[in-house]
């Protein structure tokens, strides 16, 4: 299976800082990359798929590149509500399998 | 929009068969646009894709879970079903049910998550 591995595991911010998490894949997957957010207690959301597609309602100051096997998410501008863990998914061998990251959690 | 809700028991015996249901809301589960998914998390394994079904039944599962994960979809109820036999320690989790679009994926709407714990 494709290893997704997340880093840094942690990092500390203050609010109006510009964070840059990164995601790296252990082949190849193009662009076959999404970015979620989640928030202690509640499931992932959604923020990012084919690598730098922003999905509808995730606000300008997400954003996401790369492609092949090096990823990163930049939030710009960071939010106290964009306190939270952030994971990657490869999605490019699907059916055989679909995995995620580690996760990086951003701190105040 | 769609909602996906979780139920079934938080507390399985060890060796016996963790069972959990996912109702839909705000869609129809018989779309041909979309998979339906179970992943869980544990603090040990992250998150872990277990395996999708679409409308019609076909199913495709983690291939190290292949054995053991069996998810199945009532288009009547507009749900769908995941059974885990033999349950270890190893399966306690929190498990979400999901929604994943056939092109990307990815995984766009999620229940809000159902705990299980594996004890005796």
């Amino acid at each position: 299976d494709i290893q997704m591995t997340q880093s840094p595991s942690s990092v500390s911010a203050s609010v109006g800082d510009r964070v840059t998490l990164t995601c790296r894949a252990s082949q190849d997957i193009k662009t076959w990359l999404a970015w979620y957010q989640q928030k202690p207690g509640t499931a992932p959301k959604l923020l990012i798929s084919r690598a730098s597609n922003l999905q509808s309602g995730v606000p300008s100051r997400f954003s996401g590149s790369g492609s092949g096997t090096d990823f990163t998410l930049t939030i710009n501008n960071l939010q106290p509500e964009d306190f939270a863990t952030y994971y990657c998914q490869q999605t490019n061998t699907f059916p055989r399998a679909l995995t995620f990251g580690g996760g990086t959690k951003v701190e105040i | 929009q769609v909602r996906l809700q979780e139920s079934g028991p938080g507390l399985v015996k060890p060796s016996e068969t963790l069972s959990l249901t996912c109702t839909v809301s705000g869609g129809a589960i018989s779309s041909r646009s979309y998979y339906w998914a179970w992943i869980r998390q544990s603090p040990g394994k992250g998150l872990e894709w277990l395996g999708s079904v679409w409308y019609n039944g076909d199913t495709y599962y983690k291939t190290s879970l292949k054995s053991r994960v069996t998810i199945s979809v009532d288009i009547s109820r507009n749900q769908f079903a995941l059974r885990l036999p033999s349950v270890t320690a190893a399966d306690s989790a929190v498990y979400y049910c999901a929604r994943q679009p056939l092109v990307g994926d990815y995984f766009d709407s999620w229940g809000q998550g159902g705990l299980v714990s594996v004890s005796s």
